[in-house]
C-alpha cells in the first residue's frame, strides 16, 4: 500500500509562472520529508527536505510547504525554468527508522 | 570526484540465472541503499544498509539478497531473477541515514526473460 501519494503523474507550466507540486501521506508517524528531482538517465538528486516542526523550507527559488493536519506537502517553484523540467519524487521517514518511502513521482514541463 | 557508481548499467538474462548488480561509493558514506523504479509506483526501496555487516529490509526485499562486506561496495544480488524484477534500479548512499542527503548512482536497467 503506497504510504506517500503524488496523485499528478504530470504538470505542465509557463516558464516565468509558479510550479505547484503536491505529495499526500497517510503514515502520520512519518516526521521528515525531501524531494527528489530526476532527469532522464541519471540518479535522483536532492532538492529540498523539511522536518515536521517546520511548516515552510525555503532554498532560492523552491519552497516546501507541510500541513500536518491534512497529512500533505507541496513543493513551490517561483520562476519555473526550462531547465527545471524533470520528474519529482517526494519521500517520507519517520524518526528512528531508516527506510524511506518515495511517492510515484510528478513529470514536470516548463514550456519556454 | 564523490559519485555512486553502479555495474552494468544495462542487463539483459533469463528467468533463474543467478545475477549481481554492483554499487560502490566514494564518499566513506555509512549508509547504502537499493532502490527499484517503476512506472506508477516510483521508487520503493529494496534493501538498506547502516554500516558494514548491517543490513535491513526496506518496503520491497523480497527475490533479493545483499551484502555488506566493506563500507564502500553494496551489492544486490537476484538469486533467481523472475520478469517480474524487470525493473530500473538504483543504489544510493548518505553520510549517516536515510534522513540526509542520498547520493543515487546513474541506475542499472535490468530485463529478465
Amino acid at each position: 500500500d503506497q504510504q506517500v501519494k503524488q496523485n499528478s503523474p504530470s504538470l505542465s507550466v509557463q516558464e516565468g509562472r509558479i510550479s505547484i507540486l503536491n505529495c499526500d501521506y497517510t503514515n502520520s508517524m512519518f516526521d521528515y520529508f525531501l524531494w527528489y528531482k530526476k532527469y532522464p538517465a541519471e540518479g535522483p538528486t536532492f532538492l529540498i527536505s523539511i522536518s515536521s516542526i517546520k511548516d515552510k523550507n525555503e532554498d532560492g527559488r523552491f519552497t516546501v510547504f507541510l500541513n500536518k493536519s491534512a497529512k500533505h506537502l507541496s513543493l513551490h517553484i517561483v520562476p519555473s525554468q526550462p531547465g527545471d523540467s524533470a520528474v519529482y519524487f517526494c519521500a517520507a521517514i519517520t524518526t528512528g527508522a531508516n527506510n524511506l518511502f518515495f511517492g510515484t513521482g510528478t513529470r514536470l514541463t516548463v514550456i519556454p | 570526484e564523490a559519485q555512486v557508481t553502479q555495474n552494468p548499467r544495462y542487463l539483459i538474462t533469463v528467468t533463474g540465472k543467478k545475477l549481481t548488480v554492483t554499487c560502490s561509493q566514494n564518499m566513506n558514506h555509512e549508509y547504502m541503499s537499493w532502490y527499484r523504479q517503476d512506472p506508477g509506483l516510483g521508487l520503493r526501496q529494496i534493501y538498506y544498509s547502516m554500516n558494514v555487516e548491517v543490513t535491513d529490509k526496506g518496503d520491497v526485499p523480497e527475490g533479493y539478497k545483499v551484502s555488506r562486506k566493506e563500507k564502500r561496495n553494496f551489492p544486490l544480488i537476484l538469486e533467481s531473477p523472475s520478469p517480474n524484477q524487470t525493473s530500473l534500479y538504483f543504489c544510493a548512499s548518505s553520510l549517516y541515514s536515510g534522513r540526509e542527503t542520498q547520493y543515487f548512482g546513474p541506475g542499472t536497467r535490468l530485463l529478465v526473460l
